[in-house]
């Protein structure tokens, strides 16, 4: 089983609707959670992240972490076509100074107008 | 926000040749920096961590001779993948960190080494 799951989609849905992404983990060791979007061709930028258990919200963006369930979800409400791209989970240990990421394989999402 | 900047964004060689790769941490100093390889549709996978100042550390399966990595300030590291081949051919992407922890990991745009 690998560390996160996360299904690469790709998921395609009309603007405006409430888009749903979300990975699964196996270690429990996990404590910090980061969701990324990353452009065709480029790096990834860091949307939101988490640290435990629990929701956080930034505008249009909500991230959800449920770690008694080693699952945790990033809504887009209001999608916009700008929103298309890949989106990445990514999880670790810890947050000292060399920690490491795990990375999801990242869901493509476009939104059509 | 913080900038991290990678050079090229994109290169072609020949088989044999090596390539390096920059990145630049362009408004705050990251004493750790993270190198990944991504290829298409996959997710990205760390080949080494890298201090200033110190040797990188690699991940498991990644060759250290192969994939040099010299981290000689706090703003710059390089990759230099040695006698490329082909194989070799990937979507590299640094990251750096600065000092407020997991939320100030930035990551640079991506180099695209294509080896013919």
């Amino acid at each position: 089983q690998k560390e996160v799951e996360q299904d690469p989609g790709p998921l395609s849905v009309p603007e405006g609707a409430i888009v749903s992404l979300n990975c699964t983990y196996s270690n429990s060791a996990f404590q910090y959670f980061m969701w990324y979007r990353q452009y065709s061709r480029k790096g990834p930028e860091l949307l939101m992240y988490t640290y435990s258990s629990g929701n956080k919200e930034d505008g249009r963006f909500t991230a959800q972490v449920d770690k008694s369930s080693k699952y945790i979800s990033l809504f887009i409400r209001d999608s916009q076509p700008s929103d298309s791209a890949t989106y990445l989970c990514a999880m670790t240990k810890s947050g000292g100074s060399n920690y490491k990421l795990t990375f999801g394989k990242g869901t493509l999402l476009t939104v059509n107008p | 926000g913080a900038v991290v900047s990678q050079h090229p964004s994109w290169v072609i060689c020949k088989s044999g040749t090596s390539v390096k790769i920059e990145c630049r941490s362009l408004d705050f100093q990251a004493t750790t920096m993270f190198w990944y390889r991504q290829f298409p549709k996959q997710s990205l996978m760390l080949m080494a961590t890298s201090n200033e100042g110190s040797k990188a550390t690699y991940e498991q399966g990644v060759e250290k001779d192969k994939f040099l990595i010299n981290h000689a300030s706090l703003t710059l590291s390089t990759l230099t993948v040695t006698s490329a081949h082909p194989e070799d051919s990937s979507f590299y992407i640094c990251s750096a960190r600065g000092l407020a922890g997991v939320g100030e990991l930035f990551f640079g745009e991506g180099s695209r080494l294509t080896v013919l």
